[in-house]
């Protein structure tokens, strides 16, 4: 199986900070990357397919890069509901796997 | 706009089989070529694929469940169906079904249902 590493695990910031989470893959899987956000009590919403394309409706504050193994989220200005956990997950090959998760909390 | 929602116990006993159901509405779940996917989430936890199954019935499971799950597709009902059997503790979780993005493979889930905590317990 291939192993999604995520980091930081937790971060905290504030409105109107810049973000980025790392998203590190056991072994190269291309551009198979997909992230999340989920707020609780919520399923989690697809925001970033394909390494680098935005979901529909997603803002635009919102982007990715990377490719092979490492792999970027990045928040460019954010706004207050942002605050969530945010995961990577792989579509190289069957098994699908997640990384652990990223929480995103008010400083 | 594509909706699923999911049914089923939210408490099942252990060494039991767990069923529950995916009803999708604002669309066919045997238009566009797709995927429809079960991932769970144990409490406090992370996500895990359980497994995909397409329009046409062909299944992909994660090997870790494989040998307790089953994921059946009712076209006639607009249904998707996962059955986890001898379940534990460990099985305790969020259980959400959703369609994947892409039409003919197993990529990147939009949209998802709600998700439906099932608790296992005697």
């Amino acid at each position: 199986d291939i192993q999604m590493t995520q980091s930081p695990s937790s971060v905290s910031a504030s409105v109107g900070d810049r973000v980025i989470i790392t998203c590190r893959a056991s072994q190269g899987i291309s551009s198979w990357l997909a992230w999340y956000q989920q707020k609780p009590g919520k399923a989690p919403k697809l925001l970033i397919y394909a390494a680098s394309s935005l979901q529909s409706g997603v803002p635009s504050r919102f982007s990715g890069s990377g490719s092979g193994t490492d792999f970027t989220l990045t928040i460019s200005s954010l706004q207050p509901e942002d605050f969530a956990i945010y995961y990577c997950q792989h579509a190289n090959s069957f098994p699908i796997t997640f990384g652990q998760g990223t929480r995103l909390d008010i400083k | 706009q594509l909706q699923l929602q999911e049914s089923g116990p939210g408490l099942v006993k252990p060494s039991e089989t767990l069923s529950l159901t995916c009803t999708v509405s604002g669309g066919s779940i045997s238009s566009g070529s797709y995927h429809w996917g079960w991932i769970r989430q144990p409490p406090g936890k992370g996500l895990e694929w359980i497994g995909s199954i397409y329009y046409s019935g062909s299944t992909y499971y994660n090997p870790s469940l494989k040998s307790r799950v089953t994921i059946s597709i009712d076209t006639s009902k607009n249904q998707f169906s996962l059955k986890l059997s001898s379940v534990t503790a460990a099985d305790t979780a969020v259980y959400y079904c959703a369609r994947d993005r892409d039409h003919g493979v197993v990529r990147w889930f939009d949209p998802w249902g709600q998700g439906t905590l099932v608790t296992v317990s005697s």
